[in-house]
């Protein structure tokens, strides 16, 4: 089973909403990663957790802030998002940060009015 | 600085006809290249990782090869399901994590 499972499917969020993306995966995988996917582009990393300590932060506006409460779920807390911040949010993991492919979840369409 | 570049943009095809997709890179010290599947509005799925030069991997109707500075997705007698874009991905490391540099992908369209 290589399933990555992501909550909501959409969200539609105003700029001074606070709401929250949910990855999950129990495949035993240790590294987790957030990628943010405009239209007609490749998935850009966000972060990525290693043993859920976070490892990298690709210089991420801090009205994005990850999550890792345990080896199996990822959390990304949005907070005053901007509209250009509307994309899909892939959510990915693998069983070491590497050498090892990453599986993605089936994303999030965020909408931000 | 670790760089992909995939070719062609788009492809149009009619079903059967075979083809190939290209992906070259510049990375400093080659630990995988990977292969992924995506369709509209979806996650990528991952289809081949390819390690070494020389090394080939076939699923259904894909096959993916490596030399040392391109990699090749050859698709033989492609149905319409194949249509979708495909991105090439190399692991690049950073402050000791993985982490994967994408293509801009190719889009594909096999029409019946």
């Amino acid at each position: 089973d290589t399933e990555v499972t992501q909550t909501p499917k959409h969200l539609v969020m105003g700029m001074t909403n606070k709401k929250s993306l949910k990855c999950e995966q129990h495949m035993g995988h240790r590294a987790m990663y957030w990628y943010k996917q405009k239209a007609k582009k490749p998935p850009e990393l966000m972060f990525v957790y290693s043993y859920e300590k976070l490892s990298i932060n690709e210089s991420v506006p801090s009205r994005f802030s990850p999550e890792c409460p345990n080896s199996s779920l990822l959390n990304l807390h949005l907070h005053a998002l901007q509209p250009e911040d509307s994309a899909l949010y892939l959510c990915a993991s693998s069983l070491r940060d590497r050498d090892y492919e990453q599986y993605f979840g089936p994303g999030t369409r965020l909408t931000v009015t | 600085e670790d760089q992909v570049t995939q070719s062609p943009e788009a492809l149009r095809l009619q079903e059967g006809e075979s083809s190939s997709l290209n992906c070259s890179y510049t990375v400093s010290g080659l630990r995988g290249l990977f292969w992924y599947r995506q369709d509209p509005g979806k996650g990528p799925e991952f289809l081949f990782t390819l390690y070494s030069a020389g090394e080939e991997k076939e699923k259904e109707r894909l096959k993916a090869t490596l030399t040392k500075k391109e990699s090749f997705l050859h698709i033989t007698a492609p149905k319409p399901e194949d249509s979708a874009t495909y991105l090439c991905a190399v692991q690049a490391f950073e402050r000791g994590a993985q982490k994967l540099v994408f293509g801009q992908g190719t889009r594909l369209t096999i029409n019946p």
